[in-house]
């Protein structure tokens, strides 16, 4: 099983600032990796896939980078909506789909 | 409009049973392998189970296999979760969820509004 461990846990980040969040996987899962912003009380949505790619609908302010077992997702002027949890997910060796433990987004 | 509706949550004591359903709409239901994630409270997200387009394959995460039942009925476009002799541990908020395309591997691009099971005595 590979385990996906992200930091920081939390991050305090001022509105307008950028925010810069890590992922590494226990091996390489390639360009595998997707991330999810998850706000309270509400499901996770997919914002990354294939590591870099945006999915629908997300704005242009969030980009995701690497390959291999170390990823970034970099949010560059952070908005109030923003201020969520965001999961990275590895999809390359399955069973088992696996999260990372998450990072809070939080405002400073 | 993609929408995935989840029902059948609820209190259930140790040792019971319960059994989630997920309604698909907007999307070739047949055509797409699903997934059941999980989220206990204050915690993060679990893989739980998967089931491919047609159902003929299941998988299961170690912490529900021989438990836990994944189903489908393509002609009703739902979802199953049969849950089985549950504990503590198994509260939590269900989601389904699809994935991207109808590759079984991609990650998931629509959630459901979740189903909270809470396993309590």
């Amino acid at each position: 099983e590979i385990v996906m461990t992200q930091s920081p846990a939390t991050l305090s980040v001022s509105p307008g600032e950028r925010a810069t969040l890590s992922c590494r996987a226990s091996q390489s899962v390639s360009s595998n990796l997707a991330w999810y912003q998850q706000t309270p009380g509400q499901a996770p949505r997919l914002l990354m896939y294939g590591a870099s790619t945006r999915a629908t609908g997300i704005p242009a302010r969030f980009s995701g980078s690497g390959s291999g077992i170390d990823f970034t997702l970099t949010i560059s002027s952070l908005q109030s909506e923003d201020f969520a949890v965001y999961y990275c997910q590895q999809y390359r060796n399955w069973p088992p789909w696996t999260f990372g433990q998450g990072t809070k987004v939080e405002i400073k | 409009e993609v929408q995935l509706l989840e029902s059948g949550g609820g209190l259930v004591q140790p040792g019971g049973s319960l059994r989630l359903s997920c309604s698909v709409s907007g999307v070739p239901f047949s055509s797409y392998a699903m997934h059941w994630v999980r989220q206990a409270p204050g915690k993060g997200l679990e893989w739980v189970s998967t089931i491919s387009d047609s159902g003929g394959s299941t998988y299961y995460a170690d912490s529900v296999r021989g438990r836990f039942t994944i189903s489908r009925d393509n002609s009703k476009n739902t979802l199953y979760l049969q849950m089985n002799t549950l504990r503590a541990a198994d509260t939590a908020v269900y989601y389904c969820a699809k994935p991207r395309t109808t590759v079984i591997t991609n990650p998931f691009d629509y959630w459901g509004q979740g189903a909270l099971v809470t396993v309590s005595s």
